[in-house]
């Protein structure tokens, strides 16, 4: 699996977008992009993924570049529930299914 | 959504003693299961992949003697800790992926092993 850089932290104020960027410039062309969290002593919760179309949920969007090597998860408005450490994983369906996880971004929400 | 339950949530065990902790799919089967550790400070590792109805397979450098997986329900999968030192204390966290989702996997809430 691609091996993906983020930046270790970042502050957000709260009630403003967070905008957490992922390097992946090594992904291959059936390589997914997750995003993932874990807030503290919690096991991580999925967030959202894609290809290589931009997603939306109800927690966040997800922008890839159009040559996919590098994404942003954003969180249009930040609450101090969004403090948590935010992992990007590029992944392949065909790799025996694991999830390896990469050191993440700890985001940090301030009133 | 699906859900996966763990078991405890937290244990405290002497050196030497065994813990075994259970990680259930609740909603849904979930041939496929994964342990993972994570030390304070870091990132999970990911330690076994367990498969229902035959053997698990570990990650390098992970003794498959210390910790002993078994999946012997599509819902059910336990991860024990034999012989427990305190440099196994750790967070230990299962995940397991719904095969009607396309999203991914559902993690559990994580079993929190101190040794002492």
């Amino acid at each position: 699996d691609a091996k993906t850089t983020q930046p270790p932290s970042m502050d957000c104020a709260e009630g403003r977008a967070a905008n957490l960027p992922c390097n992946h410039s090594t992904i291959s062309g059936n390589e997914y992009v997750y995003w993932y969290r874990q807030i503290h002593s919690q096991g991580p919760q999925y967030i959202i993924h894609g290809l290589k179309n931009n997603e939306t949920n109800e927690m966040a969007s997800l922008i890839i570049t159009e040559d996919r090597k590098s994404s942003t998860l954003i969180l249009p408005h930040a609450t101090l529930r969004d403090t948590a450490v935010y992992y990007c994983i590029v992944r392949s369906p065909n790799t025996g299914n694991q999830f390896y996880f990469g050191t993440g971004t700890s985001l940090t929400v301030i009133p | 959504g699906a859900v996966v339950s763990q078991h405890p949530s937290w244990v405290i065990c002497k050196s030497g003693t065994s813990v075994k902790i259970e990680c259930r799919s609740l909603d849904f089967q979930a041939t496929t299961m994964f342990w993972y550790r994570q030390f304070p400070k870091q990132s999970l590792m990911l330690m076994a992949t367990s498969n229902e109805g035959s053997k698990a397979t570990y990650e390098q450098g992970v003794e498959k003697d210390k910790f002993l997986i078994n999946h012997a329900s599509l819902t059910l999968s336990t991860l024990t800790v034999t012989s427990a030192h305190p440099e196994d204390s750790s967070f230990y966290i299962c995940s397991a992926k719904d095969r009607n989702q396309n999203y991914g996997y559902t993690f559990g809430s994580g079993t929190r092993l101190t040794v002492v």
